[in-house]
């Protein structure tokens, strides 16, 4: 089946634009999260959604970042204001079911380049 | 989540069984033990995880000391497309949130 799927692959972007990042989870998954990883570093955890409702944004590094899950499906992380070390890839993930302990699928996430 | 601590990188001959340790000395028994992966260029791919049982699946087994205070990761024959960094996370119990660290970089040797 259909993994999740990050749009776009890859964004450049010139320092002081705003930027949005899209995230399609696994159909029926509950949770999704965000993750920022910078090169050589394991990803970092920004966000975390169950269904529509944003649980934990103690990660967001700045009030520049702002994540929605409108309808509890699709995700969007937008970053008003790009600085250049805004640049990293961002990741999205997925799981099922929060109680459960189900594991974490990730998309291969969004490049992003500030110029 | 208590720490852990990963060797930075290791080698493995093609077709031999690579061992990854972590330690995570300070778990505490609400804490799941999990691999993850990460191929270049790709996002991390979940791998197994455990609480204090051994559990092995179709990629991997995972073998946890019985005071849980260190575990490894055995991937039983390597292959090229194992090469990759490997994540070692200690998770709480019914908790979403996960940090990974910086992980052992398994490189498979031909």
């Amino acid at each position: 089946g259909a993994g999740v799927s990050q749009s776009p692959r890859y964004k450049v972007a010139k320092r002081g634009q705003d930027v949005a990042l899209r995230c399609d989870p696994i159909s029926g998954h509950v949770s999704l999260f965000w993750y920022q990883q910078a090169l050589g570093q394991g990803p970092e955890f920004l966000t975390y959604f169950q269904n529509e409702a944003q649980l934990d944004k103690s990660g967001l590094p700045s009030d520049r970042f702002f994540a929605e899950r409108p309808e509890g499906s699709v995700s969007t992380l937008k970053i008003q204001r790009t600085q250049q070390e805004d640049s990293a890839v961002y990741l999205c993930a997925s799981s099922l079911d929060m109680g459960r302990d189900q594991p974490q699928h990730f998309g291969d996430g969004t490049r992003l380049s500030i110029l | 989540d208590a720490k852990t601590t990963q060797p930075p990188s290791m080698d493995c001959a093609e077709g031999r069984a690579a061992n990854l340790p972590c330690n995570h000395s300070t778990i505490s028994g609400n804490e799941y033990v999990y691999w993850y992966r990460q191929i270049h260029s790709q996002g991390p791919q979940y791998i197994i995880h455990g609480l204090k049982n051994n559990e092995t699946n179709e990629m991997a087994s995972l073998i946890i000391t019985e005071d849980r205070k260190s575990s490894t990761l055995i991937l039983p024959h390597a292959t090229l497309r194992d090469t990759a960094v490997y994540y070692c996370i200690v998770k709480i119990r019914g908790y979403q949130k996960v940090t990974f660290g910086t992980g052992t970089k398994l490189q498979v040797i031909p």
